[in-house]
């Protein structure tokens, strides 16, 4: 009940493409769903995030739907960039003080000139 | 958006020797710390979560008197690392959160060698 799955695991994408990644998850207690970009030897930067009470969020180039009936989220990057290509991993948790981000597996991304 | 920083960045010690990391969240307080060890081209795992004052709760698995969690400020948690061994070598990450936010902030990561 605790997983939540990302997809694809590996992502090619040409400059100024979309991006795509796609999150699944099971406990329906979650209400916080956050995006992290990870580069490489780096810690995750919070990316963009979102509540089930909106089904899109817009920041800039970034994008997330969400799906609260399928419980699927997902983060679209508009016009790829060469400097997109990092690792993005999906998360969930549930609002309180004792709440821990479950993860998703990550994807890595990578965008060619 | 808030600032974690961890300190060191890298560290390369004995085995048999501790290595102490640290987190600090510069600009905001940090009620609850969490810390992760990550393998390479793996997710974040979740080693424990500590709120200042209290003990850490570890997860399943996680050997608590070989991974010492402190976090005895509002500002400052480290993460102590007893007696390391090869297999300890991981990258080690902090994330810090304010009471009453959602949103945690993660630090810039320790990569730990122990040879």
């Amino acid at each position: 009940q605790q997983q939540v799955k990302q997809s694809p695991q590996s992502l090619i994408v040409q400059k100024g493409g979309i991006s795509i990644i796609n999150c699944a998850y099971e406990n329906t207690a979650f209400d916080y769903f956050p995006w992290y970009q990870q580069f490489p030897g780096k810690g995750p930067a919070l990316l963009i995030a979102i509540r089930p009470d909106v089904s899109e969020k817009k920041e800039g180039r970034f994008t997330i739907s969400f799906n609260k009936s399928a419980k699927q989220f997902s983060l679209h990057i508009m016009d790829s960039q060469p400097g997109d290509s990092a690792t993005y991993f999906c998360a969930a948790t549930s609002t309180g003080t004792a709440s821990k981000l479950t993860f998703g597996t990550g994807t890595r991304l990578q965008v060619t000139l | 958006g808030a600032v974690v920083s961890q300190h060191p960045s890298r560290v390369i010690c004995k085995s048999g020797t501790s290595v102490k990391i640290e987190c600090r969240s510069l600009d905001f307080q940090a009620t609850t710390m969490f810390w992760y060890r990550q393998f390479p081209k793996q997710s974040l795992m979740l080693m424990a979560t500590s709120n200042e004052g209290s003990k850490a709760t570890y997860e399943q698995g996680v050997e608590k008197d070989k991974f010492l969690i402190n976090h005895a400020s509002l500002t400052l948690s480290t993460l102590t690392v007893t007696s390391a061994h090869p297999e300890d070598s991981s990258f080690y990450i902090c994330s810090a959160r304010d009471q009453g936010h959602t949103e945690a902030f993660f630090g810039q990561g320790t990569r730990l060698t122990v040879v």
